[in-house]
């Protein structure tokens, strides 16, 4: 049973434009929510991470907005840039880290 | 400073042979975690050491898969009759500490078993 279900697959984006990927959780005993950003051949790397109880976090361009009665939270890249393009994985983490299956996310220049 | 290093970068290997991948976390780190990943998915946690002792080896697939971290430093993965659907790179991460604690990934190592 997958943990932590993420959408979308795969997404385009005109450089400049805003980037939204969004995750769902069903284990109301996670109590913390990182992104990570991964390039071809690397590990994965923190990017952003949130805690239940704000509903919103923010970081440079990077945002995380945290919605807990819906079990939702999503990440807003805003003023996207070719450079941002890589896999991006949501997780939560109770005893253990469970992520997300990526997103893809290419901004086109 | 260092970050985490795995060896090798790239395992390749045939079906029945028996692999052994290894992890250098980051200096200080108590926490190590492994992870396996699949082409098109997100990482799969199959076992965390806090210090010496696994604290949670729960998501090893089976008896086959075991991993070690003798002196709380290094930590070696083993794999014995590999298997073809054991293909995937194998990713460590390690941390100061367990639950909120930034994970800092390796490289990964990629395996492939013909």
């Amino acid at each position: 049973q997958q943990q932590v279900k993420q959408s979308p697959q795969s997404l385009i984006v005109q450089k400049g434009g805003i980037s939204i990927i969004n995750c769902a959780y069903e284990n109301t005993a996670f109590d913390y929510f990182p992104w990570y950003q991964q390039f071809p051949g690397k590990g994965p790397a923190l990017l952003i991470a949130i805690r239940p109880d704000v509903s919103e976090k923010k970081e440079g361009r990077f945002t995380i907005s945290f919605n807990k009665s819906a079990k939702q939270f999503s990440l807003h890249i805003m003023d996207s840039q070719p450079g941002d393009s890589a896999t991006y994985f949501c997780a939560a983490s109770g005893n253990q880290f469970y992520f997300g299956t990526g997103t893809s996310l290419t901004v086109i220049p | 400073g260092a970050g985490v290093s795995q060896t090798p970068s790239n395992k390749v290997t045939e079906k029945g042979k028996y692999v052994e991948l290894r992890c250098d976390p980051i200096s200080g780190h108590t926490a190590l975690y492994w992870y396996r990943q699949s082409l098109g998915q997100g990482p799969e946690f199959l076992i965390y050491f806090q210090g010496t002792g696994a604290a949670d080896d729960s998501g090893l697939p089976n008896d086959r898969f075991f991993a070690v971290r003798p002196e709380g430093s290094v930590s070696t993965l083993k794999i014995q009759r590999t298997e073809r659907g054991d293909s995937a790179v194998y990713l460590c991460a390690s941390s100061s500490g367990a639950g909120y604690n930034e994970q800092f990934f390796g490289p990964g190592t990629r395996l492939t078993v013909l």
